[in-house]
């Protein structure tokens, strides 16, 4: 079956424009989750969904990072005002459930932002 | 504050050979960890994990070692294969937000034929 799409694969944006990132996670899966991984550094946390709900948010670095999944099924990542701080490559992966069950996520290739 | 952290940045090991790598964490409410391995262009997927009532879990060539008490864990690849070249990261979570993985910064492994 499929896996978890992100796209664009690659976006290139100017400083202080707006950004969009989409995810597809795996059909049925109800959990989703965004993490960023800058230069050299491994993926970390910024927002989980259960269903359409953001249940915990705590990672987004500030109010320009904004996530939404209305449906439960696709979420979108918003960036606004981007700097170039931003640059990273933004990966999402779903689950099954979340939980002590250790439901192993499933990650997309991530999209990479570019901000010049 | 990096609480996982994965201090060799790369690993280079002849084909057949075994492969060690290590990761270190500071968070003591850690319970669960886990490995991913990552090839270019892809994402993360999954390779194995130890919960924190064992010190060790084993799945084909790959085995995981959990020291607790020195809050470390390595994972061992025996024998190395070509196909294993790819970044590979430790992962941490806790029992009270264990749906958030924490990750070290990743080590890259190069098996030689």
């Amino acid at each position: 079956g499929a896996g978890v799409s992100q796209t664009p694969s690659n976006k290139v944006t100017e400083k202080g424009k707006y950004v969009e990132l989409r995810c597809d996670p795996i059909s049925g899966h109800t959990a989703l989750y965004w993490y960023r991984q800058s230069l050299g550094q491994g993926p970390e946390f910024l927002i989980y969904f259960q269903g359409t709900g953001a249940a915990d948010d705590s990672g987004l670095p500030n109010d320009r990072f904004f996530a939404v999944r209305p449906e439960g099924s696709v979420s979108t990542l918003k960036i606004q005002r981007t700097e170039r701080g931003d640059s990273a490559v933004y990966l999402c992966a779903s689950s099954l459930i979340a939980g002590r069950t250790y439901n192993e996520q499933f990650f997309g290739p991530g999209t990479r932002l570019t901000v010049l | 504050d990096q609480q996982v952290k994965q201090n060799s940045p790369s690993l280079s090991v002849q084909e057949g050979r075994i492969s060690i790598l290590n990761c270190d964490y500071t968070n003591s409410m850690f319970d669960y960890f886990l490995w991913y391995k990552k090839y270019p262009a892809e994402g993360p997927t999954f390779l194995i994990s130890i919960s924190s009532i064992k010190d060790k879990n084993e799945d084909g060539r790959f085995t995981v070692f959990l020291n607790k008490s020195a809050k470390h864990l390595s994972l061992h690849i025996v024998p190395s294969q070509p196909g294993d070249s790819a970044v590979y990261f430790c992962a941490a979570s806790e029992v009270s937000n264990d749906y958030k993985l924490s990750f070290g910064a990743g080590t890259t492994v190069t098996v030689r034929a």
